[in-house]
């Protein structure tokens, strides 16, 4: 079965820094898709950054960035120049490249940003 | 069309009583997903509709769960004779359907509180 782990539950980061939340996944599959979501207080999850697997570049989306890493099964995300904004629970996500395309989701890494 | 729309918001039962929330989807999407998210835990899947037929089921759908979507447009998620332990957070997302699409929207989520 396939899981993803996100080791840290809290980080902090302070205004205009830059920040790495890391997760990692377990599949056997060749084919899937990696996600990170963005999940603010009382609000509805939105989705940050894609991944295709087959795709050897890293997907960026203005100061989201990811570190793909698929033999070490490692999908990180970088948020540059971090707002107030940015302040959230973050869940890394998968979903195989069957037909469901139902997301598993780690446990999530709440990100405080101080001013 | 706002997005993914859930109602009600926040519900409070009694354990033994049965609970009915629902969720509106994005109008043109085909895909409806049910997940359960626990404090501390990422969304976990329930159960998934195309159209107006339920494709999956989730083992955590005991037979006291029960979801609809009639017609293929809006869902309805029925708890009967709810339980202390079925507190939690019911988000519903929504995608379109076809070859490489994976973005689900997601709703604001119905709180379950059962005491």
């Amino acid at each position: 079965a396939q899981t993803v782990t996100q080791s840290q539950p809290e980080m902090s980061v302070q205004e205009a820094e830059t920040v790495t939340l890391s997760c990692t996944y377990d599949t056997s599959e060749s084919d899937y898709y990696l996600f990170w979501y963005k999940q603010p207080p009382s609000r509805q999850m939105i989705l940050v950054i894609r991944q295709e697997a087959y795709k050897q570049q890293n997907a960026t989306e203005n100061r989201f960035s990811v570190n793909f890493q698929k033999a070490a099964k490692s999908f990180s995300l970088k948020i540059s120049d971090s707002q107030l904004g940015d302040a959230a629970m973050y869940f890394c996500a998968y979903i195989d490249g069957g037909a469901t395309n139902k997301l598993i989701f780690g446990t999530g890494t709440l990100l405080a940003v101080q001013p | 069309d706002t997005g993914v729309s859930q109602d009600p918001r926040h519900k409070i039962t009694k354990r033994g009583q049965n609970v009915t929330f629902r969720c509106d989807p994005i109008s043109e999407h085909n895909r409806l997903y049910w997940y359960r998210q626990t404090l501390g835990q990422g969304p976990e899947f329930l159960t998934y509709f195309q159209n107006e037929a339920q494709l999956e089921k989730s083992r955590l759908l005991s037979d006291r769960f029960s979801a609809e979507r009639p017609k293929g447009s809006f869902s309805t998620l029925e708890i009967q004779r709810t339980e202390q332990g079925d507190s939690a957070m019911y988000l519903c997302a929504s995608s379109l359907a076809w070859v490489g699409n994976t973005e689900a929207f997601f709703g604001q989520g119905t709180r379950l509180t059962v005491v």
